[in-house]
C-alpha cells in the first residue's frame, strides 16, 4: 500500500516567517501534486512536478520533488495570512493511474 | 463551463436510510473519482471510473456504489447509512487519470449521519 506522510499536520505562524512543509513516502511516484484547499471549498492544484529534483517556483512558493521521487517538500518565504489554509501533497502512480494523499497541513498565518 | 458541480451541498441523515450524491462535470472527462475527507486523514478514494460504463473501488469502497452511465455524470450512492459515513464527499474529474493532470474538485457534500 502507497503512503504519503506530510509534516507537520499543523503550523501556526506569524506574517513574514518561513516554513516548510514535507510529504514523504517508501514509494516511488510518477508526479507529486501540491493542493491549497479554503474552508467549504474543493482543492485546487497549485503544481506539478514530475522529474526527480525538479524544482519549481510559484511566487513565493518553493516546490521540490526528492531525486528518487519518494518526497517532495513546499517552502513559503515571509508568509502572508493569505497563505492560510489546508496544503495537500498527492502522489500519482502510472501503474494503477490513480493519487495518494497525504492527510494535509493545515496552516494558519497571523497578521 | 461550470466545472464539477455536485449536490446537496448539505444533508442530514438518519442511520439507515439511503440517499444519492449527484456530481457532474462539463469538461468532457473520462476520469471521475469520489473521495471522502475526514480530519487528519486526508482524501481517500472511494470508486473512480475510467469512462462511461467503467467503475472500480478505490481504498474505501464498503457502503457506497458507483455508476457511470454517461461522461458527465457519476453518482454516489449510500446504500444504508451509518455514523462512520459522517464526512465530506468529493468529486473530482481529471483528463488523464492519476498520470499527473490536474484534478478539478467540486466544491463538496457535507453528510451528516445521526
Amino acid at each position: 500500500t502507497q503512503l504519503l506522510e506530510q509534516s507537520p499536520q499543523f503550523l501556526s505562524i506569524q506574517e513574514g516567517e518561513n516554513l516548510t512543509v514535507y510529504c514523504n513516502s517508501s514509494s516511488v511516484f510518477s508526479s507529486l501534486q501540491w493542493y491549497r484547499q479554503e474552508p467549504g471549498e474543493g482543492p485546487v492544484l497549485l503544481v506539478t512536478v514530475v522529474t526527480g529534483g525538479e524544482v519549481k517556483k510559484l511566487k513565493r512558493l518553493t516546490f521540490q520533488f526528492g531525486d528518487a521521487r519518494k518526497d517532495s517538500s513546499l517552502h513559503i518565504t515571509a508568509a502572508q495570512p493569505g497563505d492560510t489554509g489546508l496544503y495537500l501533497c498527492a502522489g500519482g502512480s502510472s501503474n494503477t493511474g490513480k493519487l495518494i494523499f497525504g492527510q494535509g497541513t493545515t496552516l494558519q498565518v497571523k497578521p | 463551463n461550470a466545472g464539477v458541480t455536485q449536490t446537496p451541498k448539505f444533508q442530514v441523515l438518519k442511520t439507515g436510510q439511503s440517499m444519492t450524491l449527484q456530481c457532474a462535470q462539463d469538461m468532457n472527462h473520462e476520469y471521475m473519482s469520489w473521495y471522502r475527507q475526514d480530519p487528519g486523514m486526508g482524501l481517500r478514494l472511494i470508486h473512480y471510473s475510467v469512462g462511461a460504463g467503467i467503475t472500480d473501488q478505490g481504498e474505501v469502497p464498503n457502503g457506497y456504489n458507483v455508476s457511470r452511465s454517461t461522461t458527465e455524470d457519476f453518482p454516489l450512492r449510500l446504500l444504508s447509512a451509518a455514523p462512520s459515513q459522517t464526512s465530506v464527499y468529493f468529486c473530482a474529474s481529471d483528463p488523464q487519470g492519476g498520470q499527473g493532470s490536474e484534478q478539478y474538485f467540486g466544491p463538496g457534500t457535507r453528510l451528516t449521519v445521526t
